[in-house]
């Protein structure tokens, strides 16, 4: 059985502060994945890593950076967190292309 | 890039009745197309996913149809039930290499009524 697991449930910070979110997974998969979820607009993607130190750009990385360092551990970090990056925050990850994406439970972020 | 298209946004349906979901894709080197749905509060998981060398995939109540050539593919469940309802995703991606995403539909919201 996959699993991933994500830092927090739940996590609520000022304006300004930096947000660390972590996301670690036990089945040696080479690709991790941040998404955000929202209502309306689905799953976006924020940042993915097809292997260790290597990352690419989804398609909302602004106002996020991403690190990985070891293969079981994606960290998507909020440099400096706003009210506009409030949401869900799920991990994800798959052996490789076609294959399944297995989830974390999420951590819903609020910004005050 | 890729983007992908879903509709309906809401979708409510007696029990017993079936229930079609559809999404539109539009790179057409796209070839890998799963399904994602997502009970309340719980995570995504994938109920069934279809491949382009293929027109339809069955298992048990549900369904994938693909149409390349129109570039669309629909999910269909029949003889729902109460634990069918829950928010639905499409999503498409090639699968040549490594570094390729998903690219996921905004959600179908399907509610099954008792």
């Amino acid at each position: 059985d996959v699993k991933v697991t994500q830092s927090s449930r739940y996590l609520v910070k000022r304006t300004g502060e930096k947000v660390f979110l972590e996301c670690v997974q036990d089945m040696d998969h080479e690709n991790m994945f941040w998404y955000r979820q929202d209502p309306g607009l689905g799953l976006r993607l924020i940042y993915f890593s097809y292997d260790v130190k290597m990352k690419e750009k989804g398609d909302i990385p602004e106002g996020y950076s991403v690190s990985r360092e070891k293969k079981e551990r994606f960290s998507l970090i909020l440099e400096s967190a706003s009210t506009n990056q409030t949401s869900m925050y799920l991990c994800a990850t798959r052996l490789g292309p076609s294959y399944e994406q297995y989830f974390g439970p999420g951590t819903r972020l609020t910004v005050t | 890039g890729e983007n992908v298209e879903q509709h309906p946004s809401t979708l409510s349906v007696q029990e017993g009745d079936s229930a079609v979901i559809k999404c539109t894709y539009s790179d057409s080197a796209s070839n890998y197309f799963p399904w994602y749905k997502q009970e309340l509060g719980k995570r995504p998981q994938l109920i069934i996913d279809i491949r382009s060398n293929v027109g339809e995939k069955k298992d048990q109540r549900i369904a994938v149809t693909l149409n390349k050539t129109a570039k669309h593919f629909s999910l269909h469940i029949t003889e729902t039930q109460p634990e069918d309802s829950a928010v639905y995703f499409c999503a498409a991606s090639k699968s040549n290499f490594g570094n390729e995403k998903l690219t996921f539909g905004t959600g179908t919201r399907l509610t099954i009524i008792p």
